[in-house]
């Protein structure tokens, strides 16, 4: 089946670091690409879309400035949280479709992002 | 908004069929059901999804109501390995095609 490879998978930096996540899907053409972030024993909660070649869009209360989100290919998309703090840590989930249809997400493995 | 209610938590005896339901009443005629799972710290994985018809692939079955407005995910013979929790999503049919989650199934099978 399709799969969406993220890296790094774990990450742990200080306050103030600006940290980048970057999620590929390795065989096949991802036009869409989302980004989630999973609180413990909570569901996903959708940041942004993006589409490749355009600018991302955001869920209402994500900031754009803090979360930086680029997706340049079709077959990668990246993450920047930026300035990151204690209260950025979570768990970064990103996913790919492609423009057929009814085609499903599929997920990365997700990033564990650890602000000290 | 995800568009679907589960029930928050079900166990199921290993070997027997888990049966997991699904509410999207507010569905439209367009949208498709989709079928995830979460185990501990992975993202999630793709099961199954559906329009009205039911499907069958490896892993699962769907049942969709004749009226769509609800669905059941049936895993034929639960394993330990399906622990897991369960979500039913109904995609948001727009430019974008997100998936919103809702709070999803905890699946706990019992040896």
């Amino acid at each position: 089946g399709a799969v969406v490879s993220q890296h790094p998978s774990r990450v742990i930096c200080k306050s103030g670091t600006s940290v980048k996540i970057e999620c590929r899907s390795l065989d096949f053409q991802a036009t869409t690409m989302f980004w989630y972030r999973q609180f413990p024993k909570k569901s996903l909660m959708l940041m942004a879309t993006s589409n490749e070649g355009s600018k991302a869009t955001y869920e209402q209360g994500v900031e754009k400035d803090k979360f930086l989100i680029n997706h340049a290919s079709l077959t990668l998309s990246t993450l920047t949280v930026t300035s990151a703090h204690p209260e950025d840590s979570s768990f970064y989930i990103c996913s790919a479709r492609g423009s057929v249809g009814n085609q499903p997400q599929h997920f990365g493995d997700g990033t564990r992002l650890s602000i000290l | 908004d995800a568009k679907t209610t589960q029930p928050p938590s079900m166990d199921c005896a290993e070997g027997r069929a888990a049966n997991l339901p699904c509410n999207h009443s507010t569905i439209s005629g367009n949208e498709y059901v989709y079928w995830y799972r979460q185990i501990h710290s992975q993202g999630p994985q793709y099961i199954i999804h559906g329009l009205k018809n039911n499907e069958t692939n490896e892993m699962a079955s769907l049942i969709i109501t004749e009226d769509r407005k609800s669905s059941t995910l049936i895993l034929p013979h639960a394993t330990l390995r399906d622990t897991a929790v369960y979500y039913c999503i109904v995609r948001v049919q727009n430019t974008g095609n997100q998936f919103y989650f809702g709070t999803g199934t905890s699946l706990t099978v019992i040896p």
